[in-house]
């Protein structure tokens, strides 16, 4: 089963911040937490990921809580191109298999 | 940036017969690559593990006599779906880690339909 819980949906004007948010209460402290996202009829894309401290890149933001319990993907400015389903994953990386779990249905209404 | 590739995008083929699916990594060596299913609406389902030179870890229900599983180098893993039925059509995508601390890669995808 997966081990992080999300929102099933979340609407967000377009231009506007959008704050995607992740409970992982049974993390660990060698799991990576990783937010990938996906596409009508694409695979998985990349997002972003970290350990423990927040992270920054072209994409987005993540901002991990200090118990590491929870997190947040922020998306700076919404775009339509932004709609899509958001994974939040925990992972050792490399050979360690990821489970994804539901993830966030984001809508962007221009 | 590490690329995986994905060939063929999408394929349709009779029921009955097997079906080869290829991920190959293009820019970096993965010992292991990952196979998920995704039906309609659905999330990613982990099939198996592809381990470089030794035999894929199916989770379970995965029947490993239908989806065969071959890793044979450190840039190509392969999915054959064998004697494929209606029920087979699905999405299969895979994916493989450039290493610790990195993220992973996906391909685009393979959408499979057996008529």
């Amino acid at each position: 089963d997966a081990k992080t819980t999300q929102p099933n949906s979340m609407e967000s004007n377009e231009e506007e911040p959008v704050h995607l948010p992740c409970n992982h209460s049974t993390i660990s402290g060698t799991d990576y937490i990783h937010w990938y996202r996906q596409l009508p009829s694409q695979g998985p894309e990349y997002v972003i990921h970290g350990l423990t401290s927040n992270v920054n890149n072209r994409m987005a933001s993540l901002a991990i809580a200090e118990d590491r319990k929870s997190s947040t993907l922020i998306l700076h400015r919404a775009t339509l191109r932004d709609a899509a389903v958001y994974y939040c994953i925990l992972s050792l990386g490399r050979d360690d298999k990821i489970i994804f779990g539901k993830g966030t249905r984001l809508h962007i209404l221009p | 940036g590490a690329v995986v590739s994905q060939h063929p995008s999408w394929v349709i083929c009779k029921s009955g017969t097997s079906v080869k699916i290829e991920c190959r990594s293009l820019d970096f060596q993965a010992t292991t690559m990952f196979w998920y299913r995704q039906f309609p609406k659905q999330s990613l389902m982990l099939m198996a593990t592809s381990n470089e030179g030794s035999k894929a870890t199916y989770e379970q229900g995965v029947e490993k006599d239908k989806f065969l599983i071959n890793h044979a180098s450190l840039t190509l893993s392969t999915l054959t779906v064998t004697s494929a039925h209606p029920e087979d059509s699905s999405f299969y995508i895979c994916s493989a880690a450039r290493g610790e601390g990195y993220g992973y890669t996906f391909g685009s995808g393979t959408r499979l339909t057996v008529v």
